[in-house]
């Protein structure tokens, strides 16, 4: 158990929905990351936060959106959504948000657009 | 730009064999490199990581993995190995002085009985 959490575990929708996945880090740690893997692009990574601020951002989606909340959870939006998002989403979060970081992964949120 | 290259995207190796993961990276300055694994149905977890010192590095259920600045090279070792072991082996770099994490496209090691 890597001390991240993430809700909920698994998500269906329909094409043109949006979602919300939520991502708890580790207790300490001020930084949060987001990726996206599926079978054709591996692990993408979409965009990471430092207390509550963008640091960096990836390959995320004009249709996509995240922020990290005082309380340091961080929330992905995803809307408009298209068959080719159905992907396993990580959350991932470490100490800093430095490079020499070890990042601690959660289960993942598995999201299925029918 | 950096990137990272892992050159096998599956391996195949029987129980009890030794098995070597390649991974390659470009950079023109300094990194950091790690060593991830994924197992199934479950999130990455830190195998190992370089950061400065021995060139050598040991890491967690007997992985090794040896930088190499001239090769440009951080390759994952393990000299016998256990079908416990198969899963995703991911490597990941991160240049000096900034706050990206590079990750490879990982390597699928199927251990056979």
């Amino acid at each position: 158990d890597s001390g991240v959490t993430q809700t909920p575990k698994h998500l269906i929708t329909a094409t043109g929905q949006r979602v919300t996945l939520r991502c708890s880090p580790r207790s300490g740690d001020l930084s949060v990351y987001w990726y996206q893997q599926s079978l054709d692009q591996g692990l993408q990574f979409l965009i990471q936060y430092y207390n509550g601020e963008e640091r960096a951002k990836g390959n995320i989606l004009e249709r996509f959106s995240a922020q990290q909340f005082p309380d340091l959870h961080s929330e992905l939006n995803l809307s408009s959504l298209e068959l080719g998002d159905s992907a396993l989403y990580f959350c991932a979060s470490s100490t800093q948000g430095g490079g020499t970081d070890t990042q601690y992964f959660g289960p993942g949120t598995r999201l299925t657009v029918l | 730009a950096q990137s990272v290259t892992q050159l096998d995207s599956q391996v195949p190796v029987f129980e009890e064999a030794p098995v070597e993961l390649r991974c390659n990276y470009s950079s023109s300055v300094s990194v950091y490199l790690f060593w991830y694994v994924q197992y199934p149905n479950q999130g990455l977890q830190l195998l190992l990581k370089y950061l400065s010192g021995s060139t050598l590095v040991k890491g967690i259920n007997g992985f090794e993995a040896e930088f190499n600045k001239s090769q440009t090279s951080f390759h994952l070792r393990k000299p016998s190995v256990h079908i416990s072991d198969t899963a995703e082996y991911f490597c990941a770099v991160s240049p000096g002085g900034t706050y990206k994490y590079i990750f490879g496209t990982g390597t699928r090691l199927k251990v056979l009985a």
